[in-house]
């Protein structure tokens, strides 16, 4: 079974700085992807960045990276140049590559609070 | 990308009655997602519903209390029956769109039982 786990409950940024949220898991599967999810308090859950299991590039979108270790079992979201509006509840998520279900198995979530 | 619409988007019920909640995709999509997020909680897979096919429900959720339709590619409802205090959560449905492997999601419905 699919597990992913989230060891930071929250984090904390200054406006402009940069912070890594960490995340690892654990999967037998040998093809699969990797997310994070942004759910700020309207509630609505936004992807930020995918990563696929098979690329050994990391995946980037504009001030968001990844630092993907696949033999580590190791998937952290770094956040450059922090903006405010980038306070909200991260998760990490994983799901199989074109499995039957493809669900998507959630951590627990990092709240990060960006400081002005 | 996909737009999901959930409604409602919140509601207030009483112990013992049902309650209906809506997800309407924009395209086409075979596979659809219900989840729970209990208060401060991650979210947890309810169910998985494929048009023309019965839900497949995922431990420690059955059919009976929380029946699922999906009665075309485009839309799927949940229904939370004979609720309880313990069901009041936020519960969110999802699609796969495109053919990236991307599940996108509707806004949510926080519901709180009396």
């Amino acid at each position: 079974a699919q597990t992913v786990t989230q060891s930071q409950p929250e984090m904390s940024v200054q406006e402009a700085e940069t912070v890594t949220l960490s995340c690892t898991y654990d999967t037998s599967e040998s093809d699969y992807y990797l997310f994070w999810y942004k759910q700020p308090p309207s509630r609505q859950m936004i992807l930020v960045i995918r990563q696929e299991a098979y690329k050994q590039q990391n995946a980037t979108e504009n001030r968001f990276s990844v630092n993907f270790q696949k033999a580590a079992k190791s998937f952290s979201l770094k956040i450059s140049d922090s903006q405010l509006g980038d306070a909200a509840m991260y998760f990490c998520a994983s799901s199989n590559y074109g499995g039957a279900t493809n669900k998507l198995i959630f951590g627990t979530g990092t709240l990060l609070a960006v400081q002005p | 990308s996909a737009v999901i619409s959930q409604k409602p988007s919140r509601d207030i019920c009483q112990r013992g009655t049902s309650l209906t909640i809506q997800c309407q995709v924009d395209s086409q999509v075979t596979m659809m997602f219900w989840y729970r997020q209990q208060p401060g909680q991650s979210l947890t897979l309810i169910a998985t519903a494929n048009q023309g096919s019965e839900a497949t429900y995922e431990s420690g959720f059955v059919i009976d209390k929380f029946p699922i339709s999906r009665p075309n590619l485009t839309f799927s409802t949940l229904t939370v029956s004979n609720m309880s205090p313990e069901d009041s959560s936020i519960y969110l449905c999802s699609a796969f769109a495109g053919l990236k492997n991307i599940q996108y999601f509707g806004a949510g419905t926080r519901l709180s039982v009396l």
